[in-house]
């Protein structure tokens, strides 16, 4: 049921790009992205919905795929402070409605280095 | 506008104890879930509160309980505290408005049983 996120971990040089992939077996409702540093709390960073979409953020964009209930997230021109780790949430649906459940990734840690 | 605040931040307890934390949502907030997370790990689901009653709960003994107040305020409890309990407690409000709901985290609880 938790979703598979890839890779696991990630280290880039400042202004490389990075994908992070999400993948669930179950169908969703939405897709929910966070990040969180060291110690910090997770930080919201963007929410997809079924349908199929693409978000962005800053350099930081987001598409949800529902057939393939898979959502990336797209770092572009990495900066120094886009290092910690990326969390996908998701949420499943319950009939046509969402559940407000959230099942979090593994986690994928990406570190950006000057 | 004062995010999610959380209290206590850091909490040692010896095995067997109990332990109540606390969780104050954003403003204008009414519904508040809490997390388990696990060192590396992603946050994991315990439950979900509106409107003083659980509306979803994950798959944690009925060990873990919590309670809403009528200014959606949160607590949750855990009685006769394991080895295994020791993880970052997190709070997390949202609106419940009938479709997705972006959940902001609080900075956590960081609880130790020894």
């Amino acid at each position: 049921q938790q979703p598979v996120q890839s890779p696991q971990a990630v280290i880039l040089r400042e202004g490389e790009d990075a994908v992070i992939n999400c993948s669930s077996s179950k169908a969703l409702y939405s897709v929910h992205w966070y990040r969180q540093k060291h110690g910090e709390a997770p930080v919201f960073l963007m929410i997809l919905l079924k349908g199929g979409e693409q978000k962005g953020h800053e350099k930081i964009s987001a598409s949800f795929n529902e057939k393939k209930q898979q959502s990336s997230l797209y770092l572009t021109a990495s900066q120094l402070s886009y290092s910690g780790t990326y969390f996908c949430g998701t949420e499943r649906c319950y009939g046509s409605s969402n559940t407000g459940k959230l099942i979090f990734g593994q986690g994928t840690t990406l570190q950006v280095k000057p | 506008d004062a995010g999610v605040t959380q209290s206590p931040t850091h909490l040692i307890k010896t095995r067997g104890q109990q332990v109540t934390l606390r969780c104050s949502p954003k403003s204008g907030h009414d519904t508040v879930s809490w997390y388990q997370q696990a060192l590396g790990q992603g946050p994991q689901f315990i439950f979900q509160y509106y409107e003083e009653e659980e509306r979803q709960r994950g798959n944690f003994p009925d060990r873990f309980s919590g309670h809403q107040f009528p200014n959606y305020s949160s607590e949750l409890n855990v009685n006769a505290l394991l080895l295994g309990d020791s993880a970052l407690y997190l709070c997390a409000s949202s609106v419940l408005a009938g479709g997705p709901e972006t959940q902001y985290f609080g900075p956590g609880t960081r609880l130790l049983v020894l």
